[in-house]
C-alpha cells in the first residue's frame, strides 16, 4: 500500500480557498486517490476520488499531476462548517479492500 | 441514504469483561469493516469482512475477534477487555462492486469504549 504524507494541521479564514496537498511518492499504477472528511464525534465520509488530472464535484476539486506522486484537495470558499480532519488515501480494490487512513490533516477555519 | 448504525455511542466496561460491539448496515453491502481511532494514530483497521462468515485481519487484530452471521450485521468482540482497548470504535460498510476503483466506505457514528 502506498504511504501518504499530509500536513498535520492547517488554519484558514472563512471565504478563502483551501488547498491540502498529499504526497504519495510510491503510488502504484492501479492506485486511486481518495479523500475523506471527518467532523468531530462522527465517522469519516467520502468527499472525492480520482485517478489522474482533475476531478470536481459539488464539494471539492481534486488535482492530480501527471506523475501522480502527489495530489491536492481544493475546498472553495470555506466556511466554519468545513472545520474537520481530512484524510488522503491511496490504493485499489484488487484482492484486498484495505485502505490506510493515517492521521489526516486537521483543518481549522477561523471566522 | 446508506445507514450504518452502531449499538452504543458510549460504553464503559471493566478489565476482563467480554465486550460485544454491534454494527448494522441497511444497504445490502458486501463489505464491512471495524476500525479503532486513537489520538495521534488516526484510524487503524482491525478486521474486515467481504462476505457472510468471511473475515480478514486488518492491521491490528490482536485482542479482537469478529462475527458476521448475517450480511447486514458485523460484530466486534473483545474476549477479555483491557485498558489499552479504550478507544473510539468505528464500523463501516461498502458496496463491494469489485474492479479496480476502491469502493466508498460509509461509516457509523462510532462507539466510545472505556475499559476501567
Amino acid at each position: 500500500l502506498a504511504k501518504t504524507t499530509q500536513p498535520i494541521s492547517m488554519d484558514s479564514y472563512e471565504g478563502q480557498e483551501v488547498n491540502i496537498t498529499c504526497s504519495h511518492n510510491n503510488i502504484a499504477t492501479n492506485d486511486y486517490i481518495t479523500w475523506y472528511q471527518q467532523f468531530p464525534s462522527q465517522g469519516p465520509r467520502f468527499i472525492i476520488q480520482g485517478y489522474k488530472t482533475k476531478v470536481t464535484n459539488e464539494v471539492a476539486s481534486l488535482f492530480i499531476p501527471a506523475d501522480r506522486k502527489s495530489s491536492t484537495l481544493s475546498l472553495p470558499r470555506v466556511s466554519l462548517s468545513d472545520t474537520a480532519v481530512y484524510y488522503c488515501l491511496v490504493g485499489d480494490n484488487f484482492g484486498n479492500e484495505k485502505l490506510t487512513f493515517g492521521t489526516g490533516t486537521r483543518l481549522t477555519i477561523i471566522p | 441514504d446508506v445507514k450504518v448504525t452502531q449499538s452504543s455511542r458510549y460504553l464503559v466496561k471493566r478489565t476482563g469483561e467480554k465486550v460485544f460491539l454491534e454494527c448494522v448496515q441497511d444497504m445490502d453491502h458486501e463489505n464491512m469493516f471495524w476500525y479503532r481511532q486513537d489520538p495521534g494514530l488516526g484510524l487503524r483497521l482491525i478486521y474486515f469482512s467481504y462476505d457472510v462468515k468471511m473475515k480478514e485481519k486488518g492491521d491490528i487484530p490482536e485482542g479482537y475477534s469478529v462475527s458476521r452471521e448475517k450480511k447486514e450485521r458485523f460484530s466486534l468482540i473483545l474476549e477479555s477487555a483491557s485498558t489499552n482497548q479504550t478507544s473510539m470504535y468505528l464500523c463501516a460498510s461498502s458496496l463491494g462492486l469489485g474492479g479496480r476503483r476502491p469502493d466508498t466506505q460509509y461509516f457509523g457514528p462510532g462507539t466510545r469504549l472505556t475499559v476501567l
